[in-house]
Protein backbone atom coordinates (compact mmCIF):
# COMPACT_ATOMS: atom_id res chain seq x y z
CA UNK A 1 0.00 0.00 0.00
CA UNK A 2 0.72 3.49 0.32
CA UNK A 3 2.19 4.05 -3.21
CA UNK A 4 2.49 7.72 -5.29
CA UNK A 5 3.10 7.71 -8.88
CA UNK A 6 4.53 10.44 -10.97
CA UNK A 7 4.34 11.03 -14.53
CA UNK A 8 6.75 11.35 -16.46
CA UNK A 9 9.55 9.90 -14.68
CA UNK A 10 11.73 11.86 -17.53
CA UNK A 11 10.86 15.07 -19.65
CA UNK A 12 13.39 16.87 -22.08
CA UNK A 13 11.38 20.38 -23.43
CA UNK A 14 12.57 23.19 -25.56
CA UNK A 15 13.18 26.72 -23.62
CA UNK A 16 10.02 28.51 -23.35
CA UNK A 17 7.65 25.84 -23.63
CA UNK A 18 5.58 24.37 -20.46
CA UNK A 19 5.33 20.83 -19.23
CA UNK A 20 3.28 19.41 -16.93
CA UNK A 21 4.15 16.62 -14.31
CA UNK A 22 1.49 14.52 -12.49
CA UNK A 23 1.42 13.12 -8.71
CA UNK A 24 -1.29 10.17 -7.99
CA UNK A 25 -1.80 8.55 -4.99
CA UNK A 26 -2.53 4.97 -5.87
CA UNK A 27 -4.41 3.24 -2.84
CA UNK A 28 -5.09 6.21 -0.58
CA UNK A 29 -6.49 9.55 -0.45
CA UNK A 30 -4.75 12.75 -0.09
CA UNK A 31 -6.18 16.02 0.60
CA UNK A 32 -2.56 17.69 1.08
CA UNK A 33 0.45 16.54 -1.07
CA UNK A 34 3.72 18.44 -1.66
CA UNK A 35 5.61 19.70 -4.39
CA UNK A 36 10.13 19.48 -3.79
CA UNK A 37 12.82 20.10 -6.03
CA UNK A 38 16.16 18.45 -5.68
CA UNK A 39 19.47 19.34 -6.86
CA UNK A 40 22.28 16.90 -7.38
CA UNK A 41 23.41 15.61 -4.48
CA UNK A 42 21.59 17.73 -1.96
CA UNK A 43 18.34 17.64 -0.15
CA UNK A 44 14.71 18.19 -0.76
CA UNK A 45 13.65 21.93 -1.27
CA UNK A 46 9.89 22.27 -0.43
CA UNK A 47 8.57 24.25 -3.34
CA UNK A 48 4.34 24.46 -2.44
CA UNK A 49 1.87 22.70 -0.62
CA UNK A 50 -0.89 21.66 -2.58
CA UNK A 51 -4.45 21.41 -1.34
CA UNK A 52 -7.03 19.73 -2.63
CA UNK A 53 -9.82 21.95 -3.79
CA UNK A 54 -7.99 25.43 -2.85
CA UNK A 55 -5.08 27.52 -3.71
CA UNK A 56 -1.67 26.01 -2.89
CA UNK A 57 0.53 27.52 -0.26
CA UNK A 58 4.16 28.38 -1.83
CA UNK A 59 7.42 28.35 -0.52
CA UNK A 60 9.16 31.70 -0.08
CA UNK A 61 11.45 32.55 -2.91
CA UNK A 62 8.94 30.20 -5.71
CA UNK A 63 7.28 32.24 -8.13
CA UNK A 64 3.63 30.94 -8.47
CA UNK A 65 3.22 32.20 -11.97
CA UNK A 66 5.87 30.00 -12.64
CA UNK A 67 4.70 26.87 -11.35
CA UNK A 68 1.65 26.42 -11.61
CA UNK A 69 -0.26 23.41 -8.91
CA UNK A 70 -3.54 22.18 -9.52
CA UNK A 71 -4.90 19.78 -6.73
CA UNK A 72 -7.69 18.64 -9.08
CA UNK A 73 -9.38 15.37 -6.77
CA UNK A 74 -7.98 13.73 -4.00
CA UNK A 75 -5.64 11.80 -5.86
CA UNK A 76 -4.05 14.34 -8.57
CA UNK A 77 -1.52 16.49 -8.07
CA UNK A 78 -0.35 18.28 -11.12
CA UNK A 79 2.69 20.80 -11.64
CA UNK A 80 3.14 22.98 -14.36
CA UNK A 81 6.57 24.79 -15.32
CA UNK A 82 5.70 27.26 -17.60
CA UNK A 83 8.13 29.15 -20.01
CA UNK A 84 10.55 27.03 -18.63
CA UNK A 85 14.53 27.56 -18.51
CA UNK A 86 17.57 25.46 -18.49
CA UNK A 87 17.81 26.86 -15.02
CA UNK A 88 14.69 24.79 -14.14
CA UNK A 89 16.11 21.64 -14.88
CA UNK A 90 15.78 19.45 -12.34
CA UNK A 91 14.18 16.39 -10.24
CA UNK A 92 10.85 17.47 -9.45
CA UNK A 93 9.36 15.08 -6.25
CA UNK A 94 5.86 14.78 -5.45
CA UNK A 95 4.65 13.54 -2.24
CA UNK A 96 1.30 12.79 -0.55
CA UNK A 97 -0.15 13.04 3.02
CA UNK A 98 -2.57 9.59 3.77
CA UNK A 99 -5.80 10.99 4.84
CA UNK A 100 -5.86 8.18 7.21
CA UNK A 101 -2.60 8.78 8.68
CA UNK A 102 -1.83 12.19 11.15
CA UNK A 103 1.74 12.47 9.95
CA UNK A 104 2.68 9.93 7.11
CA UNK A 105 3.88 11.69 3.70
CA UNK A 106 4.74 8.99 0.50
CA UNK A 107 6.78 9.79 -2.28
CA UNK A 108 6.63 9.71 -5.44
CA UNK A 109 9.96 8.51 -7.58
CA UNK A 110 10.48 11.33 -9.09
CA UNK A 111 10.27 13.12 -12.45
CA UNK A 112 13.64 14.53 -14.34
CA UNK A 113 13.16 17.84 -16.05
CA UNK A 114 15.94 18.64 -18.57
CA UNK A 115 15.24 21.78 -20.43
CA UNK A 116 17.27 22.76 -23.51
CA UNK B 1 11.04 27.74 12.18
CA UNK B 2 12.64 24.29 12.32
CA UNK B 3 15.99 23.83 11.59
CA UNK B 4 17.60 20.20 11.12
CA UNK B 5 21.39 18.98 10.85
CA UNK B 6 22.44 15.61 10.09
CA UNK B 7 25.57 14.07 10.56
CA UNK B 8 27.82 12.56 9.15
CA UNK B 9 27.15 13.74 5.24
CA UNK B 10 29.32 10.55 4.01
CA UNK B 11 29.53 7.38 5.58
CA UNK B 12 31.72 4.62 4.65
CA UNK B 13 31.41 1.26 6.46
CA UNK B 14 32.57 -2.38 6.10
CA UNK B 15 29.83 -5.07 5.63
CA UNK B 16 28.24 -6.17 8.35
CA UNK B 17 29.09 -3.41 10.79
CA UNK B 18 27.05 -0.98 12.22
CA UNK B 19 25.67 2.61 10.85
CA UNK B 20 24.58 5.27 12.61
CA UNK B 21 23.43 8.73 11.69
CA UNK B 22 22.44 11.66 13.92
CA UNK B 23 19.96 14.32 13.39
CA UNK B 24 19.36 17.71 15.82
CA UNK B 25 16.26 19.58 15.59
CA UNK B 26 15.38 23.39 16.90
CA UNK B 27 11.62 22.88 17.48
CA UNK B 28 10.38 21.45 20.50
CA UNK B 29 7.11 21.09 19.10
CA UNK B 30 8.14 18.76 16.31
CA UNK B 31 6.84 15.32 17.29
CA UNK B 32 7.06 12.82 14.26
CA UNK B 33 10.90 11.88 12.99
CA UNK B 34 10.58 9.84 9.79
CA UNK B 35 14.08 8.58 8.25
CA UNK B 36 14.28 8.11 4.14
CA UNK B 37 16.21 5.97 2.25
CA UNK B 38 16.76 7.71 -1.06
CA UNK B 39 18.23 5.40 -4.16
CA UNK B 40 20.11 7.13 -7.18
CA UNK B 41 18.16 8.68 -9.53
CA UNK B 42 14.12 7.53 -7.53
CA UNK B 43 12.10 9.34 -4.54
CA UNK B 44 12.95 8.62 -0.86
CA UNK B 45 11.43 5.78 0.55
CA UNK B 46 10.23 5.64 4.10
CA UNK B 47 12.13 2.73 5.91
CA UNK B 48 11.26 3.68 9.68
CA UNK B 49 9.41 6.61 11.60
CA UNK B 50 9.34 7.71 15.46
CA UNK B 51 6.64 9.56 17.04
CA UNK B 52 7.49 12.04 20.57
CA UNK B 53 5.38 9.92 22.83
CA UNK B 54 8.24 7.01 22.50
CA UNK B 55 12.24 6.77 22.79
CA UNK B 56 12.76 4.22 20.54
CA UNK B 57 11.95 1.55 17.51
CA UNK B 58 13.40 -1.13 15.95
CA UNK B 59 11.93 -2.80 12.90
CA UNK B 60 14.50 -5.64 11.91
CA UNK B 61 17.90 -4.58 11.20
CA UNK B 62 16.98 -0.77 11.62
CA UNK B 63 16.23 1.14 14.85
CA UNK B 64 15.78 4.61 15.64
CA UNK B 65 16.26 6.34 19.03
CA UNK B 66 14.84 9.71 20.35
CA UNK B 67 16.23 12.29 22.67
CA UNK B 68 13.56 14.97 23.69
CA UNK B 69 15.51 16.63 26.14
CA UNK B 70 18.70 16.79 23.93
CA UNK B 71 16.02 16.86 20.40
CA UNK B 72 18.29 14.80 18.40
CA UNK B 73 16.98 11.32 16.85
CA UNK B 74 19.37 8.68 15.01
CA UNK B 75 19.16 5.89 12.88
CA UNK B 76 21.06 2.29 13.16
CA UNK B 77 21.46 0.07 10.93
CA UNK B 78 23.23 -3.11 12.23
CA UNK B 79 24.93 -5.90 9.99
CA UNK B 80 24.75 -3.75 7.06
CA UNK B 81 24.35 -4.89 3.90
CA UNK B 82 25.62 -3.59 -0.14
CA UNK B 83 21.89 -2.65 -0.69
CA UNK B 84 21.92 -0.50 2.18
CA UNK B 85 24.41 2.11 -0.02
CA UNK B 86 22.17 5.10 -0.52
CA UNK B 87 21.76 8.37 1.03
CA UNK B 88 19.75 8.91 4.16
CA UNK B 89 17.56 11.74 5.08
CA UNK B 90 16.17 12.54 8.60
CA UNK B 91 12.88 14.82 8.74
CA UNK B 92 10.98 16.47 11.14
CA UNK B 93 7.38 17.70 11.59
CA UNK B 94 4.66 18.89 13.45
CA UNK B 95 1.22 17.16 13.01
CA UNK B 96 -0.15 20.80 12.81
CA UNK B 97 1.23 21.57 10.05
CA UNK B 98 2.79 18.14 8.51
CA UNK B 99 5.82 20.36 6.39
CA UNK B 100 8.60 18.17 6.56
CA UNK B 101 12.05 19.74 7.62
CA UNK B 102 14.49 17.41 6.02
CA UNK B 103 18.30 16.97 7.28
CA UNK B 104 21.02 17.82 4.46
CA UNK B 105 21.18 14.01 3.93
CA UNK B 106 23.64 11.01 4.45
CA UNK B 107 25.50 9.34 2.05
CA UNK B 108 26.10 5.92 2.97
CA UNK B 109 28.56 3.29 1.31
CA UNK B 110 28.53 -0.17 2.14
CA UNK B 111 31.40 -2.09 1.56
CA UNK B 112 31.55 -5.46 0.51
Amino acid sequence: GAVVSQHPSRVICKSGTSVKIECRSLDFQATTMFWYRQFPKQSLMLMATSNEGSKATYEQGVEKDKFLINHASLTLSTLTVTSAHPEDSSFYICSARDDGTPYEQYFGPGTRLTVT
Amino acid sequence: GENVEQHPSTLSVQEGDSAVIKCTYSDSASNYFPWYKQELGKGPQLIIDIRSNVGEKKDQRIAVTLNKTAKHFSLHITETQPEDSAVYFCAASKKSGNQFYFGTGTSLTVIP
